[in-house]
């Protein structure tokens, strides 16, 4: 049972655009979601995080979204530049659990 | 600091074969994790150690076993290699237990089983 679904599986976006990630979540325990960055080759590095507490968080060009009544959250990368371009994955954890359950990853190309 | 080390890096085994997985971490964290990467599947989690002495079930457990050698070194093992079990495998730790600590991943093992 795949409890974070993550969309689209893959995304093209020129140079200076925005990249948009959008992940889903079924479980209402949730309550930590980060997302992490992996380019080719690499093992995947935490990018930025949100608690449900704020709607918002923004670091740099990155802003995580986050919508609870919808159990939605997303990246949005602001003035997408190619060395973006990487797999991105949203994942979700609860307090009290050890574990994070990873989205199915985005490969994002930025192109110039 | 080295982070998270991984040997190998690839592997081939043949079905049936056994082989273990090498992972160690010189942050002094407390818990790690073992995770397998297939296309379209994401990041499955197999096996974490949330404490030295302590192991669990990940998502994906059968036809792995680990071991928690101490703080720092926590092996991967399989022990008759399926063609099922082809991926790519990535170790990870963080500071403390609870999914609200960062993961730091290692560079990975790709490994095919023929």
């Amino acid at each position: 049972q795949q409890q974070v679904k993550q969309s689209p599986q893959s995304l093209i976006v020129q140079k200076g655009g925005i990249s948009i990630i959008n992940c889903a979540y079924e479980n209402t325990a949730f309550d930590y979601f980060p997302w992490y960055q992996q380019f080719p080759g690499k093992g995947p590095a935490l990018l930025i995080a949100i608690r449900p507490d704020v709607s918002e968080k923004k670091e740099g060009r990155f802003t995580i979204s986050f919508n609870k009544s919808a159990k939605q959250f997303s990246l949005h990368i602001m003035d997408s530049q190619p060395g973006d371009s990487a797999t991105y994955f949203c994942a979700a954890g609860e307090s009290g659990n050890e574990k994070l359950t990873f989205g199915t990853g985005t490969r994002l190309t930025i192109i110039p | 600091n080295a982070g998270v080390t991984q040997t190998p890096k690839f592997q081939v085994l043949k079905t049936g074969q056994s082989m273990t997985l090498q992972c160690a971490q010189d942050m002094n964290h407390n818990s790690m994790y073992w995770y397998r990467q297939d296309p379209g599947m994401g990041l499955r989690l197999i096996y974490y150690s949330a404490s030295e002495g302590t192991t669990d079930k990940g998502e994906v457990p059968n036809g792995y076993n680990v071991s928690r050698l101490n703080k720092r070194e926590f092996s991967l093992r399989l022990e008759s290699a399926a063609p099922s079990q082809t991926s790519v495998y990535f170790c990870a730790s963080s500071l403390d237990r609870g999914s609200y600590n960062e993961q730091f991943f290692g560079p990975g093992t790709r490994l095919t089983v023929l």
